[in-house]
C-alpha cells in the first residue's frame, strides 16, 4: 500500500513567487518523522527540512517551511521567493521506528518543480 | 566530515551478465540503505542494514540481488543476471540509526545502471 502520496507529479512556479508541494502519508505509528529532500538534475539527494510528529511547532529551514497538519497526515513543503535552481524533483519521505532501535524510511514518487523566469 | 562514498558513478552491461556496486557510508553510521529509483520516480527501498545485520530485505529480488555489509561498515549490492528493468540509478544511504526519528538520511552521488 502507498505510504507517502505526493499528487502533483509537475508544478510550475514564477521566480520570486512562494509554491506549495503536497504530501500526504499513512502510518498507524505514533512516532514517525517527515522529511523533504530535494533532487537535481544532477541526482543527488539534499535533505532539506524535518518534521518530528510530536513537533508542536511547523518545521522552518531559510526559505523552507512544512505546513504540518498532523489530524489530515499531511506534511506540505512551502518554498518562499522561489529561485531559478530551485528547479527540482521534490520528495516527501516518512521515517518509522518499527521496533526497537530499526527505523525505515519510505519516500514518495515526488513532485518536479520547475521556476519560470 | 566526509560523505557517503558510492562507486561506479555509471556501468553499463549486457543482460544476463552481473554488476557489483560498492558503498562506503559516514563513519559511525550504524543504518546503511540500497535505494534502487527507476526514472521518473521515488526511490525504492531494496534492503536496510542496521550494522552488519539485515532488518528489511522485503523488497529485494533475491533470486537475483544479493547485498552484505562486511563488519558494518562497507556494503555491495550485486546483481546476476542483470535484466533489462534493472537500468536505474542505484542510491546508498546512511543514518545513524539506533531508532534516532530526527537524523536525515545521508545520500551518495548514486550510480547509474544501464542494461542492454
Amino acid at each position: 500500500a502507498q505510504k507517502i502520496t505526493q499528487t502533483q507529479p509537475g508544478m510550475f512556479v514564477q521566480e520570486k513567487e512562494a509554491v506549495t508541494l503536497d504530501c500526504t502519508y499513512d502510518t498507524s505509528d505514533p512516532s514517525y518523522g517527515l522529511f523533504w529532500y530535494k533532487q537535481p538534475s544532477s541526482g543527488e539527494m539534499i535533505f532539506l527540512i524535518y518534521q518530528g510528529s510530536y513537533d508542536q511547532q511547523n518545521a522552518t529551514e531559510g526559505r523552507y517551511s512544512l505546513n504540518f497538519q498532523k489530524a489530515r497526515k499531511s506534511a506540505n513543503l512551502v518554498i518562499s521567493a522561489s529561485q531559478l535552481g530551485d528547479s527540482a524533483m521534490y520528495f516527501c519521505a516518512m521515517r518509522e521506528v518499527l521496533k526497537t532501535s530499526y527505523d525505515k524510511v519510505i519516500f514518495g514518487p515526488g513532485t518536479s518543480l520547475s521556476v519560470i523566469p | 566530515e566526509a560523505g557517503v562514498a558510492q562507486s561506479p558513478r555509471y556501468k553499463i552491461i549486457e543482460k544476463r551478465q552481473s554488476v557489483a556496486f560498492w558503498c562506503n557510508p559516514i563513519s559511525g553510521h550504524a543504518t546503511l540503505y540500497w535505494y534502487q529509483q527507476i526514472l521518473g520516480q521515488g526511490p525504492k527501498l531494496l534492503i536496510q542494514f542496521q550494522n552488519n545485520g539485515v532488518v528489511d530485505d522485503s523488497q529485494l529480488p533475491k533470486d537475483r540481488f544479493s547485498a552484505e555489509r562486511l563488519k558494518g561498515v562497507d556494503s555491495t549490492l550485486k546483481i546476476q543476471p542483470a535484466k533489462l528493468e534493472d537500468s536505474a540509478v542505484y542510491l546508498c544511504a546512511s543514518s545513524l540509526g539506533e531508532g534516532n526519528l530526527n537524523t536525515e538520511a545521508f545520500f551518495g552521488q548514486g550510480t547509474r545502471l544501464t542494461v542492454v
